[in-house]
C-alpha cells in the first residue's frame, strides 16, 4: 500500500535560519507529488507540486521542492524562512492514474521565532 | 473567485446520530474529494466523485456515504455516528480527476 512518511514532525527555528523538510513514499509506479501548508486557523492550500519534467520545483513564497526518484524523496527546502512561515506543512502523493487519490503525511509542524 | 465552500463549519452531534456535511466546488471543477482528518495526522481519503460518478472509496464502513449533483456540489453522509468520528471534514475540488485538488476549509465534526 502507498504511505508517506515526514520524518519531522516538530521543527523550531529562528527567522532567516534556512529549512528542509524531509518526505519520502513508497510506490512503484509514477506518481505525481504535493506539499500543502495550513496557517494556523486557515485551510490547506497548495505550496508546490510536480507532475513531470524538472525535478526541482519551485512554488510560493520562496519555497521550492527536490524530486529524487531514486531515493522516493520530494523534500521541501527554503533558504530562509520568516515568522509567517510558522505553519503545518504536509506532503502528499497521488498515483498518475486509477482513482487519483491524494495520500498524505502526517505532516510538519513548523515553528519560526521571531 | 470563490474557493471550495464547506457547510456547516462546525457540527456538535451525539452517538447514533446521522450527519450530512456538504460542498460547493470551484466554479468550473468537476471532481470532488473528502477526507477526514484527526487531530495530529494527515487528511485520509473518504471518496472521490468525478461527473457525478463515485470513482474511489477509501478504507471507511459503509456508514459513511457520499453523492455528487448535477451542479458537481457534494454530500457526505455519516450514518449511525461514532465518538470515534470527530474530526475535520475536508472537500477537496479539481477541474477533472487527475489535476490538481484544492481544499475548502473544512467542517470540524464533534461527536458526544
Amino acid at each position: 500500500a502507498q504511505s508517506v512518511s515526514q520524518h519531522n514532525h516538530h521543527v523550531i527555528l529562528s527567522e532567516a535560519a534556512s529549512l528542509e523538510l524531509g518526505c519520502n513514499y513508497s510506490y512503484g509506479g509514477t506518481v505525481n507529488l504535493f506539499w500543502y501548508v495550513q496557517y494556523p486557523g486557515q485551510h490547506l492550500q497548495l505550496l508546490l507540486k510536480y507532475f513531470s519534467g524538472d525535478p526541482l520545483v519551485k512554488g510560493i513564497k520562496g519555497f521550492e521542492a527536490e524530486f529524487i526518484k531514486s531515493k522516493f524523496s520530494f523534500n521541501l527546502r527554503k533558504p530562509s524562512v520568516q515568522w509567517s512561515d510558522t505553519a503545518e506543512y504536509f506532503c502528499a502523493v497521488n498515483e498518475a492514474w486509477g482513482t487519483y487519490k491524494y495520500i498524505f503525511g502526517t505532516g510538519t509542524r513548523l515553528k519560526v521565532l521571531a | 473567485d470563490a474557493g471550495v465552500t464547506q457547510s456547516p463549519t462546525h457540527l456538535i452531534k451525539t452517538r447514533g446520530q446521522h450527519v450530512t456535511l456538504r460542498c460547493s466546488p470551484i466554479s468550473g471543477h468537476k471532481s470532488v474529494s473528502w477526507y477526514q482528518q484527526v487531530l495530529g495526522q494527515g487528511p485520509q481519503f473518504i471518496f472521490q466523485y468525478y461527473e457525478k460518478e463515485e470513482r474511489g472509496r477509501g478504507n471507511f464502513p459503509d456508514r459513511f456515504s457520499a453523492r455528487q449533483f448535477p451542479n458537481y456540489s457534494s454530500e457526505l453522509n455519516v450514518n449511525a455516528l461514532l465518538l470515534g468520528d470527530s474530526a475535520l471534514y475536508l472537500c477537496a475540488s479539481s477541474f477533472s480527476q487527475q489535476e490538481t485538488q484544492y481544499f475548502g476549509p473544512g467542517t470540524r465534526l464533534l461527536v458526544l
